[in-house]
């Protein structure tokens, strides 16, 4: 059964703090991970997307990492500021099919 | 602004009622979902149309119907619903159709649906 499970579920930290978010899957074939992150009451937006090749992928003060063998993610978060405080979900695709796996997310809230 | 436009933003309707949510993409795309995201739950894919061929997610409930009359239009006409669909539903927008290629997927902000 494709999975994907985040950790942990929630996490706060002061500002100017780093943290990482994990994502374990189980999809099988892989082909992509994804990252998005989802502020409150609006859609998700993609931060960053990892293909089998790539081992890690910066997006300004957002660093993914992926390690295939051990079917693992992280999300780095670097100097957290007050508008990171929101969910970030990690997204496989299950290969060959348009159903993708959703992880539960991590909800994250910066304190000043 | 994602470039994915959805309306109504908020919707409270009668498990009677019939209505329709509306979604509207400027980015060129094409191809378009339906998610369905419940408090504490996964997102969840409920449809998919990829150049006007439908697929959808088979645990989807017959009362949601799905309408792509071209690239750039999705509406999700409701019919009947029950309280536990009440959730927040989620336009989405790419290219290429495909999730397994790669293509990043745009949101729209969301239509919060409350059913009474």
């Amino acid at each position: 059964k494709n999975q994907v499970e985040q950790s942990p579920q929630s996490l706060i930290i002061l500002e100017g703090k780093n943290c990482t978010l994990q994502c374990n899957y189980t999809v099988s074939p892989f082909s992509n991970l994804r990252w998005y992150k989802q502020d409150t009451g609006r859609g998700p937006v993609s931060l960053t997307i990892m293909t089998f090749s790539e081992n890690t992928k910066s997006n300004g003060r957002y660093t993914a990492t992926l390690d295939a063998d051990t079917k693992q993610s992280s999300l780095h978060i670097t100097a957290s500021q007050l508008s990171d405080s929101a969910s970030y979900i990690c997204v496989v695709p299950s290969g060959g099919s348009y159903i993708p796996t959703f992880g539960r997310g991590t909800s994250l809230i910066v304190h000043p | 602004e994602t470039g994915v436009t959805q309306t109504p933003r908020h919707l409270v309707m009668g498990m009677t009622n019939k209505k329709s949510l509306k979604c509207e993409q400027h980015l060129g795309h094409n191809a378009m979902y339906w998610y369905k995201q419940s408090a504490k739950k996964p997102l969840e894919l409920m449809f998919v149309y990829s150049l006007e061929e439908r697929v959808e997610n088979n645990s989807v409930p017959s009362r949601f119907s799905p309408e792509c009359p071209n690239s750039s239009h999705l509406f999700l006409h409701l019919h009947t619903l029950q309280p536990e669909d009440s959730a927040l539903y989620l336009c989405a927008s790419s290219q290429g159709g495909s999730q397994v290629s790669g293509n990043t997927i745009y949101f729209g902000e969301g239509s919060w649906l409350t059913v009474v």
